[in-house]
């Protein structure tokens, strides 16, 4: 099992907001990266450093952190923002790296 | 920009070793600071960090896999590489490649991914 610690699967209506959220102690001390995954495409960096949307990534994508949760909020989602999404950080040792177990979002 | 492009052997057999090859273009493997990684995913499930190596040599290891591994940099090919020894159908996955945004550890780019069954 991961360190970081996502849950399953959320669903969210068209244009309605969605919240991700990824816990883990070592996002206590250091930064999160979040990627999109559409089914049989490759990962996209879409969050770093907890809170930093790279170039070409719509400003709905957001992220915010606090104590050992990280979250990845989606406002307004859209058809084309159905994927999985996956956090990550350092482990616990703070030593290495890990991924989030994933999760599925659904637009309704 | 900068792209990368895996290759190698998509069947391996028990035991054998797992070698995969991650060409770079539009950038150097030699120049700056990067972490030139590799993450794997079994088929159907989530993403695995597997480690990297940065421009100075220095690797980083998943330590569940680190007995198996190794990742170097060949700098005259400017590519980088990943060796997984005695693999198992556990191994089965499609293997990325990765580079960081220069900023951190935050990996903004990735090759296509390569899929690597193992099966005899």
């Amino acid at each position: 099992s991961s360190e970081l610690t996502q849950d399953p699967a959320v669903s969210v209506a068209l244009g309605q907001t969605v919240r991700i959220t990824c816990q883990g102690d070592s996002l206590r001390s250091y930064s999160t990266s979040w990627y999109q995954q559409k089914p049989g495409q490759v990962p996209i960096l879409v969050i770093y450093d907890k809170t930093i949307r790279p170039s070409g990534i719509p400003d709905r994508f957001s992220g915010s952190s606090s104590g050992n949760t990280a979250s990845l909020t989606i406002a307004g989602a859209q058809a084309e923002d159905e994927a999985d999404y996956y956090c990550n950080s350092r482990d616990s040792s703070g030593n290495h790296f890990v991924f989030g177990s994933g999760t599925k979002v659904t637009v309704l | 920009q900068v792209q990368l492009q895996e290759s190698g052997p998509g069947l391996v057999k028990p035991s054998e070793t797992l070698s995969l090859t991650c060409a770079v273009s539009g950038g150097s493997v030699s120049s700056g600071s990067h972490f030139w990684s590799w993450i794997r995913q079994p088929p159907g499930k989530g993403l695995e960090w597997i480690g990297y190596i940065y421009s100075s040599g220095n690797t980083n290891y998943n330590p569940s896999l680190k007995s198996r591994l190794t990742i170097s940099l060949d700098t005259s090919k400017n590519q980088f590489s990943l060796k997984v020894r005695s693999v198992t159908a556990a191994d089965t996955a499609v293997y990325y490649c990765a580079r960081d945004n220069g900023d951190g550890y935050n990996l903004a780019y990735w090759g296509q991914g390569t899929l690597v069954t193992v099966s005899s």
